[in-house]
């Protein structure tokens, strides 16, 4: 356990449905990552946030994908009128920059199937 | 070309041999190099991360950077069953984290 979380562990919809992911970092990581990852793949990345404020989104996200990290602490991770193509494990990670660089901690992820 | 690259496993070893994985990256501007162990149905777990070119030791775990060849490596000695996993390379480069495909790692008892 890295100490990051992540809710719901699993989830399963029907195509068209809106599904919203939680994620809540280490608490004195100030950085926080979105990932997305397939069977056989890497983790690709989505997202990040420097305390509350979103820095890069990946190029590769559609505007059905939104994140929002209020206050600077746990992240939401929202996917409208889902896909099919969108099923996939959704992974968060968070990280505390300091003068040593910077290491990624990983939660356990939630797994999207949409149907 | 693929920003990184690993070695197509999966790689078999046998218990007690010692394991080889290779990562290639195409992004020069990389600077620090994380390798990740990933369980199947897990979430990728940190294993080292090397920022010099040369060695580096941790436990039974060698990482190893060659920036003017763009390649790193994870060398893992006295390989036990428990290793059998997906390993994970990840370049960084400003503020992403890179992921290769990874490879997969099978210890044979």
């Amino acid at each position: 356990d890295t100490g990051v979380s992540q809710d719901p562990r699993h989830k399963i919809t029907k195509r068209g449905q809106n599904v919203t992911f939680r994620c809540d970092p280490i608490s004195e990581h100030n950085r926080l990552y979105w990932y997305r990852q397939t069977l056989g793949q890497g983790p690709e990345f989505l997202t990040y946030f420097q305390n509350e404020a979103q820095l890069e989104k990946s190029r590769l996200l559609s505007d059905r994908f939104s994140a929002e990290r209020p206050k600077g602490s746990f992240s939401t991770l929202e996917i409208q009128r889902t896909e099919q193509g969108d099923s996939a494990m959704y992974l968060c990670a968070s990280s505390l920059v300091s003068g040593v660089g910077e290491t990624q901690y990983f939660g356990p992820g939630t797994r999207l199937l949409v149907l | 070309q693929k920003e990184v690259e690993q070695n197509s496993g999966p790689l078999s070893v046998p218990e007690g041999a010692i394991a080889s994985l290779n990562c290639t990256y195409s992004d020069r501007g990389s600077q620090s190099f994380f390798w990740y162990r990933q369980y199947s149905g897990k979430s990728p777990e940190l294993i080292m991360f090397i920022y010099s070119n040369g060695d580096k030791e941790d436990g039974r775990f060698t990482a190893q950077l060659n920036k003017a060849s763009q390649y790193v490596s994870l060398l893992i000695r006295d390989s036990q069953p428990s290793d059998s996993a997906t390993y994970l390379c990840a370049p960084r480069a400003g503020q992403n984290f890179v992921f290769g495909p990874g490879t997969r790692l099978s210890v044979l008892p």
